[in-house]
């Protein structure tokens, strides 16, 4: 089935730099890629839509300055969370649909297994 | 999307079958219902989705009401690594869009 990888799983910085994780599809290409945001107990929240080869679309209350999104390739999304502080310390999740399903599992997601960032 | 009703948590004692339900009164008549489970400190993992037919594969049953104003995600068997929260979600088909989750349901597998 289709697999979704994130890396790095869990990164630990200090606060102010800039941390980038990446989203590979590594069996299916992927026109979309999701990325959410999960605190502690709580659900998970979408952060943006990433589309190859254009501009991300943010949710509303995300700062696309501070959560710079790449999408350049078709197996590839990075977020970089740019001058990080303690409170952007959070599991950041990504996910993808095969562009080449037709069926009927064209809208079934797959899910990375996550990056834990703790921001010191 | 509909909006989707699931109870906060619920116990069931391994090997036994677990019944999960989700109320989900105001579903239109394209949106398809989809299972996803969140174990512990990983991305969610694809269950099972339905339309109006009951629905089997190797991890689950799910069995929407004829008024699909509700459904049940059956685990036959439930062994503890099925511990995790379990989410219901109503989306319609045809297009590339996000997943919406709500609070889910915490599915405690006791030994």
């Amino acid at each position: 089935g289709a697999v979704v990888s994130q890396h790095p799983s869990w990164v630990i910085c200090k606060s102010g730099t800039s941390v980038k994780i990446e989203c590979r599809s590594l069996d299916f290409q992927a026109t979309t890629m999701f990325w959410y945001r999960q605190f502690p107990k709580q659900s998970l929240m979408l952060m943006a839509t990433s589309n190859e080869g254009s501009k991300a679309t943010y949710e509303q209350g995300v700062e696309k300055d501070k959560f710079l999104i790449n999408h350049a390739s078709l197996t590839l999304s990075t977020l970089t969370v740019t001058s990080a502080h303690p409170e952007d310390s959070s599991f950041y999740i990504c996910s993808a649909r095969d562009s080449g399903d037709r069926g009927l599992g064209a809208n079934v997601l797959t899910f990375g297994a996550g990056s834990r960032l703790t921001v010191l | 999307d509909a909006k989707t009703t699931q109870p906060p948590s619920m116990d069931c004692a391994e090997g036994r079958a677990a019944n999960l339900p989700c109320n989900h009164s105001t579903i239109s008549g394209n949106e398809y219902v989809y299972w996803y489970r969140q174990i512990h400190s990983q991305g969610p993992q694809y269950i099972i989705h339905g339309l109006k037919n009951n629905e089997t594969n190797e991890m689950a049953s799910l069995i929407i009401t004829e008024d699909r104003k509700s459904s049940t995600l059956i685990l036959p068997h439930a062994t503890l690594r099925d511990t995790a929260v379990y989410y219901c979600i109503v989306r319609g088909s045809g297009s590339a869009r996000q997943l919406t989750f709500g609070s889910g349901t915490q599915l405690t597998v006791l030994p």
